[in-house]
Order: C-alpha cells, then sequence, then structure tokens
C-alpha cells in the first residue's frame, strides 16, 4: 500500500521568500506525482504532474522535482507571494494502479505580506 | 478551468435517507472519479468510471455505488446515509489513465 506524508504540515513565511514543499512516498514503483494547490472551501486546481522517467518539471515560478529511488518529490516555489498562501497537495500513482491517486494530507502555507 | 460542475453543493440529510451527489463535464474526458476529503485522512478515491457504464471501486467504495449512463454525467449515490459518511466530496475528471486530473468545486453533505 502506498503511504504519503507530507513536511511540514504548515509553513509560514514573508513574501519574497523561496521555499521548497516536501512530499515522500513508500512504495518507488510509481507511475506519475502530481502537486495540486487547494484554497480554502474549493476544489483542487492541477499544478504539475511528472512521470515516473522524469526528473522536474517546471511552471512559471513553480518548480517540481522527482526522486523515484529516495521516494520523494519536492515543489520549489520562487519569490513568494501573499497569492500563494493555500494547502499544498501531492498525490501519487503506483505502476499498475493509474487510477488509483493516493494523497498526502497537505502542507499549508501562509505568505505574510 | 476544466468544465466540472458538482450539484448540489451543498446538503443536510438524516441518517438512513438516500442521497445522489451529480458530477456534470464538458471536456468529453473518458475518465470520472468521485473523492471524499475528511480531516485527518486527506482525499480517498471512493469509485472511478472508464467509460460509459463501466466503473470501478477505490479505496473507501463501502457504502457507496456510482453510475455512469452518459460521457458527461457520473453520479455517486449513497443508498442509506450514515454520520460517517459527513465530508466533502469531489468529482474529477481525466482525458486518459494515470492522465492529470481536474477537480470539481466539492459538495458538502452533512449527515445528521
Amino acid at each position: 500500500k502506498q503511504e504519503v506524508t507530507q513536511i511540514p504540515a504548515a509553513l509560514s513565511v514573508p513574501e519574497g521568500e523561496n521555499l521548497v514543499l516536501n512530499c515522500s512516498f513508500t512504495d518507488s514503483a510509481i507511475y506519475n506525482l502530481q502537486w495540486f494547490r487547494q484554497d480554502p472551501g474549493k476544489g483542487l486546481t492541477s499544478l504539475l504532474l511528472i512521470q515516473s522517467s522524469q526528473r522536474e518539471q517546471t511552471s512559471g515560478r513553480l518548480n517540481a522535482s522527482l526522486d523515484k529511488s529516495s521516494g520523494r518529490s519536492t515543489l520549489y516555489i520562487a519569490a513568494s507571494q501573499p497569492g500563494d498562501s493555500a494547502t499544498y497537495l501531492c498525490a501519487v500513482r503506483r505502476e499498475g494502479y493509474n487510477n488509483d491517486m493516493r494523497f498526502g494530507a497537505g502542507t499549508r502555507l501562509t505568505v505574510k505580506p | 478551468d476544466a468544465g466540472i460542475t458538482q450539484s448540489p453543493r451543498h446538503k443536510v440529510t438524516e441518517t438512513g435517507t438516500p442521497v445522489t451527489l451529480r458530477c456534470h463535464q464538458t471536456e468529453n474526458h473518458r475518465y470520472m472519479y468521485w473523492y471524499r476529503q475528511d480531516p485527518g485522512h486527506g482525499l480517498r478515491l471512493i469509485h472511478y468510471s472508464y467509460g460509459v457504464k463501466d466503473t470501478d471501486k477505490g479505496e473507501v467504495s463501502d457504502g457507496y455505488s456510482v453510475s455512469r449512463s452518459k460521457t458527461e454525467d457520473f453520479l455517486l449515490t449513497l443508498e442509506s446515509a450514515t454520520s460517517s459518511q459527513t465530508s466533502v466530496y469531489f468529482c474529477a475528471i481525466s482525458e486518459r489513465t494515470g492522465g492529470e486530473q481536474y477537480f470539481g468545486p466539492g459538495t458538502r453533505l452533512t449527515v445528521t
């Protein structure tokens, strides 16, 4: 069974700081990994999808990396802004279980002006 | 934003009553999913569909059934609601198996 852990559970940073969010998973035989953000009372917004064969993906100020062998992914946010405040979730699909996505509990990020 | 709507957005019902939640998409995606989100458990997959009339169970399927008679609609039914089914329910869609998933706005269900 795939277990997904996100540490820390909450993070508060001043505006403009670069930051890293962590995601770890127990089974390294993954198909892909997806990062989402969730604003309070809202649905999830897809940020980045990394296939198992990829090492990283970039979108604007966001960069996600994947190290399958160590069971880790990181989401790097450059020059953080108050609008980045949200909960960030990672989700993993195991090989052979492409429709079964397992989520971490999320990291709640607050960016202070 | 992906064209996904969920109805109702909020519902309060009593224990033992049947409840049906609807997910509607305008993207013509083949795959549709139902999740529930609970504090301390995160999001968990209930059921998913890989085509019209084709469905399969997820991690927490007990007490739930689904139906998909049209590409655009995926229904989640609680045959006899229990207080443990109080949760926020999300629908998601994907164009292909293992592909990027896009989520709806959610339905907050309270079972009293």
